[in-house]
């Protein structure tokens, strides 16, 4: 299937700063995904992007979806404690009924 | 309304057993997918149903199969159980035909082979 390469693969940030991570796809992709998973729980859908060029916010977090549609940035912006946690990109082409990951950037908040 | 529910949460096996796993979608949804989940590698995609057909089949070896059933709940078996098989297994429904990615995880059920 598709690789997703997703970096960092961790970070330590400071509470209040903005932070950024990235994912890139060797194949593009028609959706591109933003989950959140906490520990001892599923992940779920932070920001969903359906068209190239397309940037969508929701509270801090703020996504892209890269024009030619085989990449996509996540951005969090003045981190709290509760940013903590395993984000994850993930593409999707509606034609495979399934959802290709990233490997996940873990963020630790230092307060 | 009730999310998707994993059952069991946690279980222990030993080499060479089998082992079901359950997954109820939340209410209305007919598209059910497993996923695993190991330490870096994020997560891998095992199958994907609708309405009681397998419409995609990650590359996991025959020992890993699934099925639907008419009122969407989803199970998943997996025969001779190895070491590397440990992992959490999270199921993810999702209300439409198309699979645009607005899927929502249960908390997953917790396999540890030894």
């Amino acid at each position: 299937g598709q690789q997703l390469n997703q970096s960092p693969q961790s970070m330590f940030i400071q509470e209040g700063e903005d932070v950024s991570m990235n994912c890139t796809s060797s194949s593009i992709f028609n959706t591109w995904l933003w989950y959140k998973q906490d520990p001892g729980e599923g992940p779920v859908l932070l920001i969903a992007l359906y068209k190239a060029g397309e940037l969508t916010s929701n509270g801090r977090l703020t996504a892209q979806f890269g024009i030619t549609r085989k990449d996509s940035f996540l951005n969090i912006s003045a981190s709290i404690p509760s940013d903590v946690g395993i984000y994850f990109c993930a593409g999707a082409d509606n034609n495979d009924y399934k959802l290709s990951f990233g490997a996940g950037t873990t963020v630790t908040v230092r307060a | 309304k009730a999310g998707v529910t994993q059952t069991p949460r946690y279980l222990i096996k030993t080499r060479g057993q089998q082992v079901t796993l359950s997954c109820s979608p939340i209410s209305g949804h007919r598209s059910v997918s497993w996923y695993q989940q190991t330490p870096g590698q994020g997560l891998q995609f095992l199958f994907e149903y609708f309405s009681e057909t397998q419409r995609n089949k990650g590359n996991f070896p025959g020992r890993f199969s699934g099925r639907q059933f008419s009122n969407s709940r989803s199970e998943m078996n997996v025969s001779t159980l190895e070491l590397g098989d440990s992992a959490l297994y999270l199921c993810a429904s999702s209300s439409g035909q198309l699979l645009t990615g607005e899927l929502f995880f249960g908390e997953g059920s917790r396999l540890t082979v030894l």
